[in-house]
């Protein structure tokens, strides 16, 4: 099953920056998934990413907050933007791999204070 | 719409105790897939199964049972003779082609199990 690679693992921001997140999967994959977990939550789609064309993003979730880059098959970013102590969460990436299910990177666990 | 609902929040069992959480979803499309995913304290999500709609076979692995019924639209997952380390949130999970998000997965809420010795 694919692998992803998630970074960073864990960080801690003052309100008001922004952090980048990275995955980078080890095949060529058509979509990739992000997610957000807030505390003792269960997993919420933000966004889907395609390569070659704009994220398509869920309800409740927008651009300008989450813009997400997706240059090629292998890697993605999602950025939060302009940081609040509401966004503290887990954000996991996740791709499809079929018979061995969605997998998921390891998360990056963001404290915003 | 497609929505997953497991209505145990915490089930709390004794070692070697059999437990089954419930999952039961809704989709309006007729090909779906469901999944189960566990997250242990670490953190990180483990996949245990993957579904398809087509495929109503029971299926067993080890300890872990799966029980898809779609006339209940239910997807129930049994853990026998249950040990410490199956203590973890379990996440079931329902994927169905979606106009704007094509096949995301839509979670459920969770059920917590703790497993005491």
């Amino acid at each position: 099953s694919a692998v992803i690679s998630q970074k960073p693992s864990r960080d801690i921001c003052q309100r008001g920056t922004s952090l980048t997140i990275q995955c980078q999967v080890d095949s060529q994959v058509t979509m990739m998934f992000w997610y957000r977990q807030q505390p003792g939550q269960s997993l919420t789609l933000i966004a889907t990413a395609n390569q070659g064309s704009e994220a398509t993003y869920e309800s409740g979730f927008v651009i300008d907050k989450f813009p997400i880059s997706r240059p090629n098959l292998t890697f993605s970013t999602l950025t939060v933007s302009n940081m609040s102590p509401e966004d503290s969460s887990i954000y996991l990436c996740s791709v499809d791999r079929s018979s061995h299910g969605y997998t998921f990177g390891s998360g990056t666990r963001l404290t915003v204070v | 719409a497609q929505k997953v609902t497991q209505a145990q929040t915490e089930i709390s069992v004794v070692e070697k105790e059999d437990v089954t959480l419930d999952c039961v979803y809704e989709t309006r499309d007729t090909t779906y897939y469901l999944f189960w995913y566990k997250q242990p304290p670490s953190g990180e999500l483990v996949f245990l199964i993957r579904r398809n709609s087509f495929d109503e076979q029971n299926e067993i692995s080890g300890r872990y049972s799966w029980n898809f019924q779609k006339s209940t639209s239910s997807f129930n997952f049994t853990i026998t003779a249950s040990q410490v380390v199956d203590s973890a949130v379990y996440f079931c999970a329902l994927s169905a082609l979606n106009s704007n998000s094509g096949y995301a997965l839509n979670f459920g809420k969770g059920t917590s199990l703790l497993v005491t010795p």
